[in-house]
């Protein structure tokens, strides 16, 4: 069964500091990797994703995530966080084009002034 | 504009009363899906459609159905609600790389 792993619920950064999140899931065959950001009382939209080729992929709103398959981690990362970054992020992961889909738990990322 | 719609956006129901949350997309996608959202648990998939007339379960699929009769729409159906059901529910159309396009989301209360 596929899982994901999401280190930390809250993190909170200062506006301009580095925004990392932690993902970690389990996999026996290569996966598709998605991060989703949800800002409050919206639905979930698309930040970036890793299906094949180059592990290092950019998102939106200048984030992005780096496919290491050794570590089995797909972090998200931003190099300066904005007061609109302030979100839940969600990180899923799938193994076949069939539909099913493993979502972690969520980190709330908080942005103080 | 591509999209998937959702209705009705929020619901309060009574135990025991069936419900169903329909959901369209316009995206042309074969794959849909459904998922529930609870505080602290993620979201976590209920049903998920790779075709007309072919469903499958999630991971929390109990006192849920689902139908396909149309490649458009994927209504959720609760037969009998529990106040456990309440949730705010999201439904999906999907990719064929499993890149989920979500609707604006339901949100269900069970008294």
């Amino acid at each position: 069964a596929q899982s994901v792993t999401q280190l930390g619920s809250h993190v909170s950064v200062s506006e301009g500091a580095l925004v990392l999140l932690r993902c970690n899931y389990s996999s026996s065959v290569p996966p598709y990797l998605f991060w989703y950001v949800q800002y409050p009382n919206q639905g979930l939209q698309l930040l970036l994703k890793y299906t094949t080729g180059a592990t290092l992929v950019k998102g939106i709103n200048g984030f992005e995530a780096e496919f290491k398959k050794s570590e089995t981690s797909f972090h998200l990362t931003k190099p300066s966080a904005h007061m609109s970054d302030a979100a839940e992020y969600f990180c899923a992961v799938s193994y076949t084009n069939a539909g099913k889909s493993t979502f972690g738990d969520g980190t709330t990322l908080t942005v103080k002034p | 504009e591509a999209q998937v719609t959702q209705n009705p956006r929020y619901l309060i129901t009574v135990t025991g009363k069936k419900l169903t949350v329909t959901c369209s997309q316009n995206m042309n996608h074969e794959y849909m899906s459904w998922y529930r959202q609870d505080p602290g648990l993620g979201l976590r998939q209920i049903y998920y459609s790779m075709n007309v007339e072919v469903t499958d379960k999630g991971d929390v699929p109990e006192g849920y159905k689902v139908s396909r009769k149309e490649k458009r729409n994927f209504p959720l159906i609760l037969e009998s609600p529990s106040p456990n059901q309440t949730s705010l529910y999201f439904c999906a159309a999907v990719s064929s790389y499993n890149e989920q396009f979500f609707g604006p989301g339901t949100r269900l209360t069970v008294l």
